[in-house]
Parts: C-alpha cells; sequence; structure tokens
C-alpha cells in the first residue's frame, strides 16, 4: 500500500525565498508522479507532472525532481511570491489496473509573508 | 476545450438523507475517479470509473456507491448520511493513462 509523507506540515517564509517542498513516498513502482496546489476550500491545480522515466520537470519558477529508486520528490520554488500562498500536495499515481489511482500526501501549508 | 465540471457547488443535507453528486468529465476522458477529502484527513480516494463499470474502490462502506453513464459522465451517491460525511468531494477525469485532471469539488454539508 502506497504511503506518502509531506514534512513539514506548514511553512512560513518571507517574499523572495526559494523553497524547496519535500515529498516521500513508500512504493516506488509509480507510473507518474503529480504536483498540485489547492487554494483554501477550492479543488486542485495540476502544477507539474514527473512521468517515472523522467528526473525533473520545470514550469517557470516550479522545479519539480522525481528519485523513484529512493521514493522522493522534491518542489522547488524559486523566488517565492504571496501568491505562491497555498496548500501543495504531492501525489504518485500506481500503474493502470487495480492501482490507478493517486495516492496523496496531507499537504504542506505554504503561507508566503510580504 | 472545457475543464472537468461538478455540481452542485454545495449541497446541505440532514443526518439520515441521500446524497447525489455530479461529474462531467472532460471530453474524450472514460475514467472517473472520485475523492474525499475531510477536513484532517487529507484526500481520499474513493472510486474509479472507467467505460461504464467500476474499477477500483477506496475503504469506504457500501453506502457509498456510484455508476458512470455512456456519455461518461459519473454520479456518486451518498445513502444514510453521517456528520462525518461533511467533506469536499472531487471529481477527477483522465484519459487511458494515470495523468488525472480535477473538478473544482462538491461541499456536502451534513447537518
Amino acid at each position: 500500500k502506497q504511503e506518502v509523507t509531506q514534512i513539514p506540515a506548514a511553512l512560513s517564509v518571507p517574499e523572495g525565498e526559494n523553497l524547496v517542498l519535500n515529498c516521500s513516498f513508500t512504493d516506488s513502482a509509480i507510473y507518474n508522479l503529480q504536483w498540485f496546489r489547492q487554494d483554501p476550500g477550492k479543488g486542485l491545480t495540476s502544477l507539474l507532472l514527473i512521468q517515472s522515466s523522467q528526473r525533473e520537470q520545470t514550469s517557470g519558477r516550479l522545479n519539480a525532481s522525481l528519485d523513484k529508486s529512493s521514493g522522493r520528490s522534491t518542489l522547488y520554488i524559486a523566488a517565492s511570491q504571496p501568491g505562491d500562498s497555498a496548500t501543495y500536495l504531492c501525489a504518485p499515481a500506481g500503474w493502470r489496473g487495480a492501482n490507478s489511482k493517486l495516492t496523496f500526501g496531507k499537504g504542506i501549508t505554504l503561507s508566503v509573508r510580504p | 476545450e472545457a475543464g472537468v465540471t461538478q455540481s452542485p457547488t454545495h449541497l446541505i443535507k440532514t443526518r439520515g438523507q441521500q446524497a447525489t453528486l455530479r461529474c462531467s468529465p472532460i471530453s474524450g476522458h472514460t475514467s472517473v475517479y472520485w475523492y474525499q477529502q475531510a477536513l484532517g484527513l487529507g484526500l481520499q480516494f474513493l472510486l474509479w470509473y472507467d467505460e461504464g463499470e467500476e474499477r477500483n474502490r477506496g475503504n469506504f462502506p457500501p453506502r457509498f456507491s456510484g455508476r458512470q453513464f455512456p456519455n461518461y459522465s459519473s454520479e456518486l451517491n451518498v445513502n444514510a448520511l453521517e456528520l462525518e460525511d461533511s467533506a469536499l468531494y472531487l471529481c477527477a477525469s483522465s484519459p487511458r493513462t494515470p495523468t488525472q485532471y480535477f473538478g473544482p469539488g462538491t461541499r456536502l454539508t451534513v447537518l
């Protein structure tokens, strides 16, 4: 059974800092891993998707890396802004079939202070 | 291209009632997933439908059920509502890969 851990649960930083959000998972037999953003009371916005054969993906100020063998992924946010304040969730996806579902961590709630 | 849509946005029910939540996937997507996000519990996988059939189910009681229609839209039904069913219910759709695209959710409140 896949288990996902995101530590710390909450993070508060001043604007402009570079951040690293960590995610670890127990089952390395994944198809891909997605990072999502969730604003309070809202649905999920997909930020980055890394296929199991990839090491990293970049979108603007965001960079996500994946080390499948060690069960780790990191989301790097450059030059953080107050608008980045949200909860960030990582979710590895199992292979198609009975495991074809996303398993979510509890998320990291980020607050960026102006 | 329209994204995943869910209705209603908010739903208020009382204990013992039934709730029906609806989801329309992105055009061309055949799979629909349902997740529950209850306060303090994180996102929990509920159900997965593909091509009209239930393919996988999370650790939820049988009073959580659903179906997928020929047009790939889906309903989630929750019978005999309990207070702890209050949550944000998220629907996601995918093409024939595990990549999932999420809707805005339905907020269910059970009084």
